[in-house]
């Protein structure tokens, strides 16, 4: 079955650097998503990609982040200068297999940033 | 915006026995809600969802009830399997736009041999 790829699985990275996760999505899939989850916390919406743009964005996704598909494989999400509270698992996600945006997620098994 | 609450947050059964995860949210336009599993060291991976035009979906061992008066649903698992214990999220979105949807706290669930 395929999968949404993420890489790396872990990244370490010191503060104030600036990191880009990177995934690959499900071929054919038209939507794409990024989810970021606190250890022992819930799972939460950061960012949304259709079309190659924004489609909705949470308050947490603010100018420190930023998403592209630089490619037709690629899905990565960049955080410009990172912060300790930005240590999270970091999830992409994608759908759309038909083109509808309400096929069900498929997600990846995360990027776990440490910033140190 | 959209909240949700699960309960209880951790869970132990034993095998055999059967395990319900209760959810509430708070948006009556929520219409889609979706249930996932997160095995350790794994992405959460949908396992069964639900539409508010149905009041119960069933699939094999597992099965979710819908209440959209109350604002809950229900995840059902009968015949516990030790390879069932993982995290279970509920989560609630509209169907249109379902990608964006919003967690709840996760159920930590254990199945004891």
């Amino acid at each position: 079955e395929p999968e949404v790829t993420q890489t790396p699985s872990h990244q370490v990275t010191q503060m104030g650097q600036e990191v880009i996760l990177r995934c690959v999505p499900i071929s054919n899939h038209l939507y794409f998503y990024w989810y970021r989850q606190i250890l022992g916390q819930k799972v939460e919406f950061l960012v949304s990609f259709y079309n190659n743009e924004i489609s909705e964005k949470s308050e947490i996704f603010d100018d420190q982040f930023s998403v592209e598909r630089p490619d037709g494989s690629n899905f990565t999400l960049k955080i410009r200068s990172t912060k300790l509270e930005d240590s999270a698992m970091y999830f992409c996600a994608s759908s759309g297999r038909t083109g509808f945006a309400n096929s069900p997620l498929h997600f990846g098994n995360g990027t776990r940033l440490t910033v140190t | 915006g959209e909240n949700v609450e699960q309960h209880p947050s951790t869970l132990s059964v034993q095998e055999g026995d059967s395990a319900v995860i209760k959810c509430t949210y708070s948006d009556s336009a929520s219409n889609y809600f979706p249930w996932y599993k997160q095995e350790l060291g794994k992405g959460p991976q949908l396992i069964i969802d639900i539409r508010s035009n149905v009041g119960e979906k069933k699939d094999q061992r597992i099965a979710v009830t819908l209440n959209k008066t109350a604002k809950h649903f229900s995840l059902h698992i009968t015949e516990t399997q030790p390879e069932d214990s993982a995290v279970y999220f509920c989560a609630a979105s509209i169907f249109t736009n379902a990608g964006k949807s919003t967690f709840g706290d996760g159920t930590t669930l254990t199945v004891k041999p």
